[in-house]
């Protein structure tokens, strides 16, 4: 069966520093592939997305995700933090089937 | 005006109680679905809907119904609340393509006492 996994469910960074929230998924075929970020007491907005090509997403507030088809993965990365990216992070797929799973999030805290 | 509407954001009810939650959207797309979040478990599928007369159920389906009023329509019922179903609940749209993925509603935090 199709799933999505993020193996981290809280992460603190400084304020600064990089970050990268890993994303794995299980799929016989590529999948889209999504990243969703939630801020409290708000729905998920989409960061960005894969479909095809290029293996290196550029998305919203300065994140960007990679697709690495021998790891299986999607991870979400963003050079420099920012206090206002302290949020919860979904990544998410869709098969052909039109089917969407999504891994059961990361919590993001930045410290000043 | 938000491309998905929620109603009610916040709602207590007593168990045994029936209750609806609501949802519209603006963004003309055929597939909504509802979802309940809880903490450590994610997002997981309630029901789905493909177009007006299409409806499906998803992994968590038991204890809820859902009525597709039109296209912009999508209603969530739980016929007789009980205290699990306490969660917070998002509606969210998509096109056929997923080319923008899925639009969320701004969810309904609902509380079972």
């Amino acid at each position: 069966a199709q799933s999505v996994t993020q193996p981290d469910i809280h992460i603190t960074v400084s304020e600064g520093a990089s970050l990268e929230l890993r994303c794995n998924y299980s799929y016989g075929a590529t999948p889209y592939l999504f990243w969703y970020v939630q801020s409290p007491g708000q729905g998920l907005q989409l960061l960005l997305k894969y479909f095809s090509g290029d293996t290196l997403v550029q998305g919203i507030k300065g994140f960007e995700a990679e697709f690495k088809r021998s790891q299986s993965s999607f991870n979400l990365r963003k050079p420099s933090v920012h206090w206002s990216d302290a949020a919860e992070y979904f990544c998410a797929s869709v098969n052909t089937g039109n089917q969407f799973y999504f891994g059961t999030g990361t919590s993001l805290t930045v410290i000043p | 005006d938000a491309d998905v509407t929620q109603t009610p954001r916040n709602r207590i009810t007593k168990t045994g109680k029936r209750i609806m939650l609501e949802c519209s959207q603006t963004k003309g797309h055929d597939r909504m679905y509802w979802y309940r979040q809880d903490p450590g478990l994610g997002l997981r599928l309630i029901y789905y809907s493909f177009d007006v007369k299409d409806i499906n159920k998803g992994e968590i389906s038991d204890g809820y119904s859902v009525s597709r009023q039109a296209q912009a329509k999508f209603s969530l019922s739980l016929e007789s609340a009980i205290p699990n179903q306490t969660a917070l609940y998002f509606c969210a749209t998509s096109d056929w393509g997923h080319t923008i993925g899925y639009t969320f509603g701004s969810g309904t935090r609902l509380t079972v006492v």
